[in-house]
């Protein structure tokens, strides 16, 4: 059984105020990683493909780093804005010969207080 | 940007009734689509991998007698979930893969479908 696991599972901060959360998932044979960021009563929207041990990736206000190693990845959000409010889902991709597919976390959601 | 449009976004109907989800790439052709279904705080499950001429892959434990996709064109694939009951009732959503793109790349998602079965 292949687990990707969230945490925490909600959060609320007040603006301003940094946050972080974590995806874990299987060290072993690691191809890709994707963060999204689903608002509610819209479609998940893809923030950062993570491939590479020790990735860093950056979007703004939002980075993304990846250890494949020990498989987890972090996303930290500087500066929250209630326009953050979200839910972040994290995606671990699983290749099986010629196809593959996304296996979920149950993701964070993210309430930012103005 | 890559646009995925999935109707309706919501329905109520009857036990027994056979409901039709559509999902659409609106300005891309998308060769693989998926189906995922998410009950309450629960992640996203795959349901199955649509791709366009050929039979569905269904996923563990998901009854393709039950749930019919039919991927006839580049742009549009359907979710028919036949004789529908309360157990059914959940939230469905596509994604789409462009054609030619990298396994890798992010899939594209439509707004989802909440499917309440009375």
């Amino acid at each position: 059984i292949l687990n990707v696991e969230q945490s925490p599972q909600s959060l609320h901060v007040q603006e301003g105020d940094s946050t972080n959360f974590t995806c874990s998932f299987p060290s072993s044979n690691f191809y890709a990683l994707h963060w999204y960021r689903w608002e509610t009563a819209k479609s998940p929207e893809a923030l950062f493909v993570m491939t590479l041990n020790g990735d860093e990736k950056k979007k703004g206000r939002i980075s993304a780093t990846l250890n494949t190693k020990e498989g987890y990845s972090y996303l930290y959000i500087k500066g929250s804005q209630p326009e953050d409010s979200a839910t972040y889902l994290c995606a671990f991709i699983k290749v099986m010969d010629s196809s593959y597919k996304l296996i979920f976390g149950s993701g964070t959601r993210l309430l930012v207080r103005p | 940007g890559a646009v995925v449009s999935q109707h309706p976004s919501w329905v109520i109907c009857k036990s027994g009734t056979s409901v039709k989800i559509e999902c659409r790439s609106l300005d891309f052709q998308a060769t693989t689509m998926f189906w995922y279904r998410q009950f309450p705080k629960q992640s996203l499950m795959l349901m199955a991998t649509s791709n366009e001429g050929s039979k569905a892959t269904y996923e563990q434990g998901v009854e393709k007698d039950k749930f019919l996709i039919n991927h006839a064109s580049l742009t549009l694939s359907t979710l028919t979930v036949t004789s529908a009951h309360p157990e059914d009732s959940s939230f469905y959503i596509c994604s789409a893969r462009g054609t030619g793109v990298h396994k890798y790349q992010p899939q594209h998602f439509g707004d989802g479908t909440r499917l309440s079965i009375l």
